[in-house]
């Protein structure tokens, strides 16, 4: 079935470097893929998305690139900030031929940014 | 403004009681989903729910129960069966079904179950 693989964290920082969060996928047909935050005791926001290859996502200077390729979509800021700790996840829809909106989230990984 | 709801924030119950967390959107939404997060580990689908008085089973549906009886509710309820239901509930909706469309999600329910 489908899945979704993100990098383990945590991932610790110092405040201004640039940010890389590896997710890959697997999935039959074209899903599209999203990036959601989490910051603590809250739920989800999304951040960004992609619903074809070779799309690029961009909100708050985050940015990922939807890479059929490489079946990838990781997520990039070139300069990070304290606000910016939270768990990241990456998801895809999960439809196949079911049309039910289903996302299929990865595990999750935790940014800590230190000033 | 527009969100989700849900309350309350955190819950706690005693084994064996039955428990409901509620769930209500002002999107206009008509697809609406409920979540599991357990520490460490992405969103499990529990009950998904595409139209009123509809509503279909997710990859951990065990010991749970829903109903849709209006747009903009979706109350889940956590039955004495679950074996293991301290989690953190999350509900989410979306305009439509569909792999293109985004969901929104709520604050979340901290339950835990002594």
């Amino acid at each position: 079935g489908n899945s979704v693989t993100q990098m383990e964290g945590p991932v610790t920082l110092s405040e201004e470097a640039f940010l890389t969060i590896n997710c890959t996928y697997t999935a039959t047909g074209y899903p599209s893929l999203f990036w959601y935050v989490q910051y603590p005791g809250e739920g989800l926001q999304l951040l960004l998305k992609a619903t074809k290859a070779d799309d690029k996502g961009s909100n708050k200077g985050f940015e990922a690139t939807y890479r059929k390729e490489t079946t990838s979509f990781h997520l990039e800021k070139g300069s990070v900030q304290v606000s910016d700790s939270a768990v990241y996840f990456c998801a895809l829809s999960d439809d196949g031929s079911s049309n039910t909106g289903k996302l299929i989230f990865g595990q999750g990984t935790t940014l800590q940014v230190k000033p | 403004d527009g969100g989700i709801t849900q309350s309350p924030k955190y819950l706690f119950r005693k084994e064996g009681q039955n428990v409901t967390l509620s769930c209500e959107q002002n999107l206009n939404h008509d697809a609406m989903y409920w979540y599991r997060q357990d520490p460490g580990q992405g969103l499990r689908l529990i009950y998904y729910s595409q139209i009123v008085n509809d509503f279909q089973k997710g990859d951990i549906a065990e010991g749970y129960s829903v109903s849709r009886e209006k747009k903009e509710s979706f109350p889940l309820t956590v039955t004495s069966a679950q074996k293991n239901p301290t989690a953190f509930y999350l509900c989410a909706s979306s305009i439509a079904t569909g792999k293109s469309y985004e969901q929104y999600f709520g604050p979340g329910t901290r339950l835990t179950v002594t």
